[in-house]
């Protein structure tokens, strides 16, 4: 069971560029979230997706966007990047969009925007 | 918003039991309590979940007063492997999303 995997692991992107960084999980989860985490610090909500074909702004959505065509899949894209994006992104998955719901997460993507 | 507050760091060595304390003043009626570990260079990881009193699992245990505004994870016997960042989170109030609120952790090293 892969659980969730995320692309790519990590890169290295011009500012002003769009990219979108993928999600996919194998657990049949109606919920998925995007974090980001800066050097030390703890994690900020991004988006979020109850069930599939719904979507919600978290704590930090500007600069960012998502779609949620699938059960699965959970693609976040950053329409043109700016070096203050530059963070680790981790995607995570819930059974339930509650909040005692245990999150799964991704093993995150690391994004240097230059 | 319900936040929590815990130590920035703490340190202990191979063998003994470290316990971490949250507080949460603000917990609503229906919000739990979770506590995740983060490995460097990983996602975070699920180790316990509590509403009331204590809650024990095969990794940790969990003390829950009855008032609730606090929490103490409790890591019996840590190893070096345990070092890593450990968050406290309480839900959002009843009919949010699962919107954890992730706050900068607490930095445990253990030492040999």
């Amino acid at each position: 069971i892969a659980g969730i995997t995320q692309a790519p692991t990590s890169q290295i992107l011009a500012a002003g560029r769009r990219m979108t960084l993928r999600c996919t999980q194998d657990m049949r989860h109606n919920a998925m979230y995007w974090y980001r985490q800066d050097l030390g610090l703890g994690l900020r909500l991004i988006h979020y997706s109850n069930t599939a074909g719904t979507t919600g702004k978290g704590e930090v959505p500007d600069g960012y966007s998502v779609s949620r065509a699938n059960t699965d899949d959970f693609p976040l894209t950053l329409a043109s990047a700016v070096p203050s994006q530059t963070s680790v992104y981790f995607c995570a998955s819930s059974s339930k969009p509650e909040s005692a719901d245990t999150q799964y997460f991704g093993p995150g993507t690391r994004l240097t925007v230059l | 918003l319900a936040k929590t507050t815990q130590p920035i760091s703490m340190d202990s060595y191979e063998g003994q039991e470290v316990n971490i304390t949250c507080s949460h003043n603000n917990i609503a009626t229906n919000d739990y309590i979770t506590w995740y570990q983060q490995f460097p260079s990983q996602g975070p990881r699920f180790i316990i979940q509590g509403y009331k009193t204590k809650v024990t699992n095969e990794v940790a245990s969990l003390f829950i007063p009855a008032d609730r505004k606090s929490s103490t994870l409790s890591l019996p016997r840590v190893s070096l492997s345990d070092t890593a960042v450990y968050y406290c989170l309480v839900g959002d109030p009843p009919g949010g999303y699962n919107k954890l609120i992730f706050g900068a952790g607490t930095r445990l090293a253990v030492h040999p």
